[in-house]
């Protein structure tokens, strides 16, 4: 059964600074990984996704990577804004093609002005 | 322009009651999602549709019952609401199972 998990559940860094969010999962036959970003009351915002075969993904000042032999993938942001202050969830889907999104409890993060 | 759209977006209802939800997606995809985010704010999915096919049947109640009349839209109607049944219902679409997805701004439901 695959289990995803966020570390830290929740993070406070002064505006400016480079941060990372973690995400783990337990069964590396994962077939793509999504990056959400969730802001409070509202719905899901799609970052980056990544497919089972690609290492990372850019968007912006979002940085996504990717390491299914250690079951791991990190989100880095870059230089921090108070308006990346969002609860920040990651989930995957196992080989299948079933769309089946396992998700982690999220990070919650707020950057300071 | 609306990708993902929902109705209502705010839900308060008595147990007992039946009530159902909308989802409409104008972004052509072929597959739909129900997901429920309870007080603990953790997503699990409930439902998927695949051209309108039943793909995936969470272990979900029976008063549970997901609609797709066409692909773009994806109903879920809910029986004999319980108090456990307030949470957040989010739809998402995607291409096809397995591509990235994208959320509707979610329904909150809560039963008195």
């Amino acid at each position: 059964k695959q289990e995803v998990t966020q570390i830290p559940a929740a993070l406070s860094v002064p505006e400016g600074e480079n941060l990372v969010l973690n995400c783990s999962f337990t069964d590396s036959a994962i077939y793509n990984l999504q990056w959400f970003r969730q802001d409070p009351g509202k719905g899901l915002t799609s970052l980056l996704l990544i497919q089972s075969s690609q290492r990372e993904q850019t968007s912006g000042r979002l940085n996504a990577s990717l390491d299914k032999s250690s079951g791991r993938s990190t989100l880095y942001i870059a230089a921090s804004q108070p308006g990346d202050s969002a609860t920040y969830l990651c989930a995957d889907q196992l080989t299948g093609n079933t769309g089946k999104l396992i998700f982690g409890q999220g990070t919650t993060l707020q950057v300071k002005p | 322009d609306t990708a993902v759209s929902q109705t209502p977006k705010y839900l308060v209802t008595q147990m007992g009651n039946d009530k159902s939800i909308k989802c409409e997606q104008n972004l052509g995809h072929d597959t739909m999602y129900w997901y429920k985010q309870d007080s603990k704010k953790f997503l699990k999915i409930m439902f998927s549709y695949n051209n309108k096919e039943l793909i995936i049947n969470e272990t979900v109640p029976n008063r549970f019952s997901p609609k797709s009349p066409d692909k773009a839209h994806l109903n879920l109607h809910i029986n004999s609401l319980e108090l456990g049944d307030s949470a957040v219902y989010f739809c998402a679409s995607s291409r096809q199972g397995g591509r990235e997805q994208f959320f509707g701004p979610g329904t909150r439901l809560t039963v008195l």
